[in-house]
């Protein structure tokens, strides 16, 4: 059981837009803590996607964005390609025993 | 550019330990912390501990406190994880990532290759 709770999977069609929900608490997301993405292809390293929120290291493609709102975060990802598709991961900081690095349960995208 | 190497896969028995070493290059290593994260065949990724590489304190998560041990060596960029008392649950793959600070939290710009561990009799 995941400190960050995230949707097993999600899919899309190439060209479409989809979003990644990752859902808090009061220790950790609602209490103004920032939150990074992590994409992971298969068989490799996590790679940074996205992290404060909604900055997007050098070499990302502005098709992918973050936003924050309350307890919850979302990862969305336009114009879906076909190398999109990966296990993603939310991240951030915990204030109670969890933390202080907690990571969500991961979202499977399925570019369909 | 900054490059994370681990060490090779390693085999286990219960009960042992394994110790893995990260080795940094391409920045100075102790302008960031390094942070180890495991990963379980088909699972999330999971904290383990971290190090500030400057003056070695380390911080555990309370899973692992009392099983694992995170050190450094400035002359070799070098930083390693110790795990003690292994069992078939600590099959993973584990990864170090430099941690890099901002707006109240830690975020992990560059990760390892990741080196599995595979604990079995």
């Amino acid at each position: 059981q995941s400190v960050l709770t995230q949707p097993p999977s999600v899919s899309g069609a190439p060209g479409q837009r989809v979003t990644i929900s990752c859902t808090g608490s009061s220790s950790n997301l609602g209490t103004s803590y920032v939150v990074h993405w992590y994409q992971q292809l298969p068989g490799t390293a996590p790679k940074l996607l996205i992290y404060g929120n909604n900055n997007r290291p050098s070499g990302v493609p502005d098709r992918f964005s973050g936003s924050k709102s309350g307890t919850s975060a979302s990862l969305a990802i336009t114009g879906l390609q076909a190398e999109d598709e990966a296990d993603y991961y939310c991240q951030s900081y915990d204030s109670s025993l969890s933390g202080p690095v907690v990571f969500g349960g991961g979202t499977k995208l399925t570019v369909l | 550019q900054v490059q994370l190497v681990q060490s090779g896969a390693e085999v286990k028995k219960p009960g042992a330990s394994v110790k893995v070493s990260c080795k940094a290059s391409g920045y100075t290593f102790t302008t960031d912390a390094i942070y180890w994260v495991r990963q379980a065949p088909g699972q999330t990724l999971e904290w383990m501990g971290w190090i500030n590489t400057v003056n070695g304190n380390t911080k555990y998560s309370q899973k692992f406190q009392g099983r694992v041990t995170i050190t450094r060596d400035i002359s070799a960029n070098t930083a390693y994880m110790e795990l003690s008392s292994l069992r078939s649950e600590d099959t993973a793959v584990y990864y170090c990532a430099r941690g890099r600070y901002g707006s109240g939290s830690y975020h992990f710009d560059y990760w390892g290759q990741g080196t599995l561990v595979t604990v079995s009799s």
